[in-house]
């Protein structure tokens, strides 16, 4: 079973350009997360889907910060314009319902906006 | 509020002495509580929760509600364990989002 990827591993940007991250889930999994690691800091929560739907976004920190779930499968979070404390790594997780499983983590995406 | 909280930044230990990752938390009802942990060029993996009551990679923790603690604990620590591990809360009415604490490095020396 593949778990869940994410892609790309690793972005460098430039203050103001915008960057779109991907998480693909276990196959299955009807939860996904977002979270994320800024230096320093402990891993926050950003926002859960369940399916396409918006469960929870209440860690979002800015209108900045958009993600979408395409028909319940992979997700994107896209960050326009970029600001110097998006860096950080981006994690994903998947868990089945209803809940509370496992989640299962993604590799993450290391931001570094310059 | 969630709130979870390791310590220790960083715990450095000889190989086969015992080793204890302290975690306190807050939360207004019944948390279910993890330990996550990471090696170096891994991702981040469940290495157990407080209600499956396993002993994984010799690895205990136990609740402690009157202390709202979840320490984990491992008797005699190998090289392998060195890796960073974060202790987790989360609850249904919070949609079973985690809450992380800092996270405690380990260091086993040989």
């Amino acid at each position: 079973e593949a778990g869940v990827t994410q892609f790309p591993s690793h972005s460098v940007i430039e203050k103001g350009q915008t960057v779109t991250l991907r998480c693909d889930p276990i196959s299955g999994h009807d939860n996904l997360y977002w979270y994320r690691r800024v230096m320093g800091k402990e891993i926050k929560f950003l926002l859960h889907f369940v399916k396409e739907s918006k469960q929870d976004e209440s860690g979002m920190p800015n209108n900045r910060f958009l993600a979408e779930r395409t028909g319940g499968t992979y997700s994107t979070l896209k960050v326009q314009p970029a600001e110097l404390e998006d860096s950080g790594v981006y994690f994903c997780a998947s868990s089945k319902l209803p809940g509370p499983y496992e989640q299962y983590f993604g590799p993450g995406t290391r931001l570094t906006v310059t | 509020a969630q709130r979870v909280t390791q310590p220790e930044k960083l715990l450095s230990v000889f190989k086969g002495a015992p080793v204890e990752l302290k975690c306190n938390y807050s939360y207004s009802g019944s948390p279910e509580l993890f330990w996550y942990v990471q090696y170096s060029r891994q991702r981040l993996q469940l290495l157990l929760r407080h209600i499956s009551r396993e002993s994984i990679k010799g690895f205990t923790a136990d609740l402690n509600k009157g202390e709202t603690s979840f320490h984990l604990k491992k008797p005699f620590a190998q090289e392998e364990d060195s890796a960073m591990y974060y202790c987790a809360l989360s609850g249904r009415a919070a949609g079973n989002k985690l809450t992380f604490g800092g996270g405690t490095r380990v260091l086993v020396k040989p």
